[in-house]
């Protein structure tokens, strides 16, 4: 079964700073994998996805993601963080191939301080 | 804001009782799935409807379940409420095929007292 670790509760930067939000997956086979962002009390807003190819992808508002297979990790990274990124994030995995689920890490937390 | 829209948005039963949750898929959209965020977690699968059939559950108990109907819409339900059912329930759409981006509504937090 596939899964997902984000190892940190919580992500602390100062605005204007690099973001980066740790991911690594296990997966049987190739991996989709996305990113999607959760503001208080609202459901989760896609960010971007692998699916094959480059991998680098860039997503919205100004999100990349670098997909690393023989790391078996899908960093989040934003150059400069706004406060408005504060908010949970939360990645996620399935295979290629077989079941449809999405398996989500349990989040992280960025804050971003002015 | 996807097309995805959840109801209600809120929900207080007492345990033993039974809900029903409502999806409706973004146009287009022929696959729904169902998630329950417990607090402080990620979401976890409970299943998916595809064409009005489950094609997919996760490690959930038979209480749980659901329908999918020829517009694509949705419910999820579940019966004999237990407090631990208390929770966030997302709903997600997707087209089918070759897309794989899951789009989900805003969700119905349930508490179970």
């Amino acid at each position: 079964a596939q899964s997902v670790a984000q190892p940190e509760d919580q992500v602390n930067v100062a605005e204007g700073n690099p973001l980066t939000v740790k991911c690594t997956y296990s997966v049987s086979g190739n991996p989709y994998l996305f990113w999607y962002v959760q503001y208080p009390n609202r459901g989760l807003q896609f960010l971007l996805k692998y699916i094959t190819g480059d991998n680098l992808v860039k997503g919205s508002y100004g999100f990349e993601a670098e997909f690393n297979k023989s790391q078996t990790s899908f960093h989040l990274k934003k150059p400069s963080a706004l406060v408005s990124d504060s908010a949970l994030y939360f990645c996620a995995v399935r295979p290629h191939y077989g079941n449809n689920r999405l398996a989500f890490g349990k989040g992280n937390q960025v804050v971003v301080i002015p | 804001e996807t097309g995805v829209t959840q109801s209600p948005t809120h929900l207080i039963k007492t345990r033993g009782q039974q809900v029903t949750l409502r999806c409706s898929s973004q146009s287009g959209h022929n696959t729904v799935s169902w998630y329950q965020q417990a607090l402080g977690q990620g979401p976890q699968f409970i299943f998916q409807y595809y064409r009005e059939e489950e094609n997919g559950r996760g490690n959930f108990p038979p209480r749980f379940s659901g329908l999918q109907f020829p517009n694509y819409s949705s419910e999820l339900n579940v019966n004999a409420l237990e407090l631990d059912d208390s929770a966030l329930y997302l709903c997600a759409s997707r087209a089918g095929g070759r897309e794989e981006t899951q789009y989900f509504g805003p969700g119905t937090r349930l508490l179970v007292l």
